[in-house]
């Protein structure tokens, strides 16, 4: 069965240092991969995906995210990051026809 | 151009009643996914409709259903509220069916007391 997991459920760093976010997902076929964000009471962003080519995927905000197939894994990535950049992410894996499927979510806090 | 829009914003009933949610998809999207999102954990799927037709369902019971009308706005229906409904329903649009890129709105907060 397809699914997503994000081993952190909370992750804190300081303004200004980098950020890894891990995901791992479960899918038999050459997954179609996202990463969304999230801030308190709000919808959901996107911020990068994964349909195919280049592994390395550049998404706004100045995230990337690598696709490591042997690894089934998409973790996401920030070199710097601010205060603005606290809020739950997400992994996501398109699972067959029509749906996706999240994980639970990492919650970013920030310290200045 | 607007984004995904949905209606209510927060939105109270009680166990039993019925509740109708809302979703206008970005202008050119065709599909509307819906999602809810209990506290605390990821969006789960609950029904993609592509051109007025149910392309996708999650696992989610008989008292959930939906629709997608001739502009491709769409409503969520749920009957016999649980209070394991309470929750914020997403809606997605995006311009093909499938796992094309979703966009989602800002949701519905349902709470049944």
């Amino acid at each position: 069965a397809q699914s997503v997991t994000q081993p952190d459920i909370h992750i804190t760093v300081s303004e200004g240092a980098s950020l890894e976010l891990r995901c791992n997902y479960s899918y038999g076929a050459t997954p179609y991969l996202f990463w969304y964000v999230q801030s308190p009471g709000q919808g959901l962003q996107l911020l990068l995906k994964y349909f195919s080519g280049d592994t390395l995927v550049q998404g706004i905000k100045g995230f990337e995210a690598e696709f490591k197939r042997s690894q089934s894994s998409f973790n996401l990535r920030k070199p710097s990051v601010h205060w603005s950049d606290a809020a739950e992410y997400f992994c996501a894996v398109g699972a067959g026809v029509s749906k996706i499927i999240f994980g639970k979510g990492t919650r970013l806090h920030i310290l200045p | 151009d607007a984004g995904v829009t949905q209606s209510p914003t927060h939105l109270i009933k009680t166990r039993g009643q019925h509740v109708t949610l809302r979703c206008s998809p970005i202008s050119g999207h065709k599909s509307v996914s819906w999602y809810q999102q209990v506290l605390g954990q990821g969006p789960q799927f609950i029904f993609q409709y592509y051109e007025k037709e149910e392309r996708g369902r999650g696992n989610f019971p008989d008292r959930f259903s939906a629709r997608q009308f001739p502009n491709y706005s769409s409503e969520l229906n749920v009957n016999a509220l649980l209070l394991g409904d309470s929750a914020l329903y997403l809606c997605a649009s995006s311009r093909g069916e499938g796992t094309d890129t979703q966009y989602f709105g800002p949701g519905t907060r349902l709470t049944v007391l």
